[in-house]
């Protein structure tokens, strides 16, 4: 079992739509959890972070993080085409802020 | 956007070749990270920094060596490339451990043939 687990997608919501990111992780000690967009080609952009269990928002992005069944994810309301991207879950555990990620999803957001 | 510079940003080498990735950052943050991504893998670390001089390996650190001399400046070797080893490089940086954030470099794509 993978430690951090993404449906791969592509997830194709149409424009305006909410599209919902979700992750799963087998390690309980995580502590911090973060949603990346990375456009293609490009590198990671850090667009949420949440620490505790319950919903963060920010602007359009909504992040859900769930402790005791071992998800998180994320909601964009209003989706736009510029949102079209792979979505990377990573998570934190123990010393040093190491990350590791899922596979990350990719969206496609339609007109 | 943070201040982080990976050089080179591409590179072609060949195999058994010896090559060096550099990341520089402006933000005097402790911690930095080399990480590979690859299809279907997603970004794996490969080793990171807490200090000058403080290093330790990560998930996929055989055939890779670090070496941290000064806050600013974290390198990956690659004592003698491999094509298992043409990847897309990035460097991340953070803060402090715990409730922090990191943040990446542009990448530096390797090609070894």
């Amino acid at each position: 079992q993978k430690e951090v687990e993404q449906n791969s997608g592509p997830l194709s919501v149409p424009e305006g739509a909410i599209a919902s990111l979700n992750c799963t992780y087998s390690d309980r000690g995580s502590q911090s959890f973060f949603w990346y967009r990375q456009y293609s080609g490009k590198s990671p952009e850090l667009i949420m972070s949440i620490y505790s269990n319950g919903d963060k928002e920010d602007g359009r992005f909504t992040a859900q993080l769930n402790k005791a069944s071992q998800y998180v994810s994320l909601l964009i309301r209003d989706s736009q085409p510029s949102d079209s991207a792979t979505y990377l879950c990573a998570l934190s555990t123990g010393t040093a802020s190491k990350l590791t990620f899922g596979t990350g999803t990719r969206l496609q957001v339609t007109l | 956007d943070a201040g982080i510079t990976q050089s080179p940003r591409h590179k072609v080498t060949e195999t058994g070749t010896p090559v060096t990735l550099r990341c520089h950052q402006t933000e005097n943050h402790r911690y930095m990270y080399w990480y590979r991504q690859d299809p279907g893998h997603g970004l794996r670390l490969i080793h990171y920094s807490y200090g000058v001089k403080d290093t330790d390996k990560g998930e996929v650190s055989d055939g890779y060596s670090v070496s941290r001399s000064k806050t600013e400046d974290f390198l990956l070797t690659l004592e003698s490339a491999t094509s298992s080893q043409t990847s897309v490089y990035f460097c991340a940086i953070s803060e402090a451990q715990g409730e922090t954030e990191a943040f990446f470099g542009q990448g530096t794509r390797l090609t070894v043939v």
